[in-house]
């Protein structure tokens, strides 16, 4: 069991290039979920998807847009990248059946927009 | 009203002493209250749950203490250890926003040795 894997790890974009955070869990969960992590502020959501087939915007959607591609995967695009983006970015994924709640999250991505 | 704070943002304690985060929320419809531990260079990690039914919930070393009526609940870090050392953030949430997380802002916990 890998759990939950994000690819890439690290990754440096100019303004207004465009990339792809791809995230896949193995765990047969229903809910994923996209956060960026900025110093001071915790983990702010950006998208989430309850379940296969769907997706809902968060606390924070602007200048990204996400993909549930199965129910294994769900990537999150950002368009034109600006260095307000730059953070650090989870994937997490929860059952949320059962009464079960917890969120797996991922190692991370460590995106800088310069 | 959805709002969960968390104080203090930083917190240093001696090795063997006694650690407490705090944490507030507004929202009466929450109903799940997480803790969660995050190491540097990883993802955060659940570390321990309460339901508001109870007013304490303990593991091992660490005990949620939960108090409906003033809306707070805590982490306390009973002989803290070096290994410790870590960013605690609290959340909430409820069914009837499908248990999404709101997040406290977290807390940097240093134990010195």
């Amino acid at each position: 069991n890998a759990g939950v894997t994000q690819t890439p790890k690290f990754q440096v974009l100019k303004t207004g290039q465009s990339m792809t955070l791809q995230c896949a869990q193995d765990m047969n969960h229903n809910s994923m979920y996209w956060y960026r992590q900025d110093p001071g502020m915790g983990l702010r959501l950006i998208y989430y998807s309850a379940s296969e087939g769907t997706t809902d915007k968060g606390e924070v959607p602007n200048g990204y847009n996400v993909s549930r591609l199965n129910k294994r995967e769900f990537s999150l695009r950002l368009e034109s990248a600006a260095p307000s983006q730059t953070s650090v970015y989870f994937c997490a994924s929860s059952p949320i059946q059962g009464g079960s709640y917890e969120q797996y999250f991922g190692p991370g991505t460590r995106l800088t927009v310069t | 009203q959805q709002q969960v704070k968390q104080s203090p943002q930083s917190l240093i304690v001696q090795k063997g002493g006694i650690s407490i985060i705090n944490c507030a929320y507004e929202n009466t419809a929450f109903d799940y209250f997480p803790w969660y531990q995050q190491f540097p260079g990883k993802g955060p990690a659940l570390l321990i749950a309460i339901r508001p039914d109870v007013s304490e919930k303990k593991e091992g070393r660490f005990t949620i203490s939960f108090n409906k009526s003033a809306k707070q609940f805590s982490l306390h870090i009973m002989d803290s250890q070096p290994g410790d050392s870590a960013t605690y953030f609290c959340a909430a949430s409820s069914g009837d926003s499908n248990y999404q997380l709101i997040w406290g802002a977290g807390t940097k916990l240093i134990i010195k040795p």
